[in-house]
């Protein structure tokens, strides 16, 4: 069945590091993908998505692109600040719309 | 606007007990998701409603879990009775309309602890 893989944290930068994490999926056809993302003390809340091949998803600095080739969505942002200290879901909806599958989620720790 | 709406926020019970959550989605919004998380994994979706009937429900654990969304709008979900294994966070979403590319709103979600 479908599913989504995303890289294991946590993960520790200092302040403007350049940040990947990496989000490989499987799926029947071409599924949408997402990044959401979870502030702490906070509920979940889209980050930004690609709904086909070759998209570039793109929100607060960060990006992520679609590739069909690879079956990944990874996502990365050039320089990374305190306040992006969260955890990060990697996600995709079937072909139908109807099923949902999140990664297990990444924890971004970014530290002055 | 406001959020989603969710309660309780925290639940203890003992196994083989009767719990109940509520949802109160976006004005407007069409579609509701029922979302189960356990500790250390990403969410995994229970139910989905379209107005008041049911979109897809193929992971809902149907012989302990049941959910309802009367009159289209708020939404309850049941576990009746509980196992150990039901310990997790229970979230509620919504969107305005069904389709896989449409932005989910998350609530706060509800802590359920079985013991």
């Amino acid at each position: 069945g479908d599913s989504v893989t995303q890289m294991e944290g946590p993960v520790t930068l200092s302040e403007e590091a350049f940040l990947t994490i990496n989000c490989t999926y499987t799926a029947t056809g071409y599924p949408s993908l997402f990044w959401y993302v979870q502030y702490p003390g906070e509920g979940l809340q889209l980050l930004l998505k690609a709904t086909k091949a070759d998209d570039k998803g793109s929100n607060k600095g960060f990006e992520a692109t679609y590739r069909k080739e690879t079956t990944s969505f990874h996502l990365e942002k050039g320089s990374v600040q305190v306040s992006d200290s969260a955890v990060y879901f990697c996600a995709l909806s079937d072909r139908t719309g109807n099923q949902f599958y999140f990664g297990t989620g990444t924890s971004l720790t970014v530290i002055p | 606007e406001a959020g989603v709406a969710q309660s309780p926020r925290y639940k203890i019970i003992e196994k083989r007990q009767s719990v109940a959550f509520w949802c109160n989605p976006i004005s407007g919004h069409a579609t509701l998701y029922w979302y189960q998380q356990i500790l250390g994994q990403g969410p995994k979706l229970l139910i989905q409603f379209q107005n008041n009937g049911v979109v897809d429900d193929s992971q809902l654990p149907k012989d302990r879990f049941s959910a309802e969304r009367l009159k289209g709008v708020d939404s309850t979900l049941k576990i009746q009775p509980a196992k150990l294994e039901d310990s997790a966070v229970y979230l509620c979403a919504s969107s305005r309309r069904e389709g896989g590319d449409n932005e989910q709103f998350f609530g706060p979600g509800t802590r359920l602890t079985v013991l």
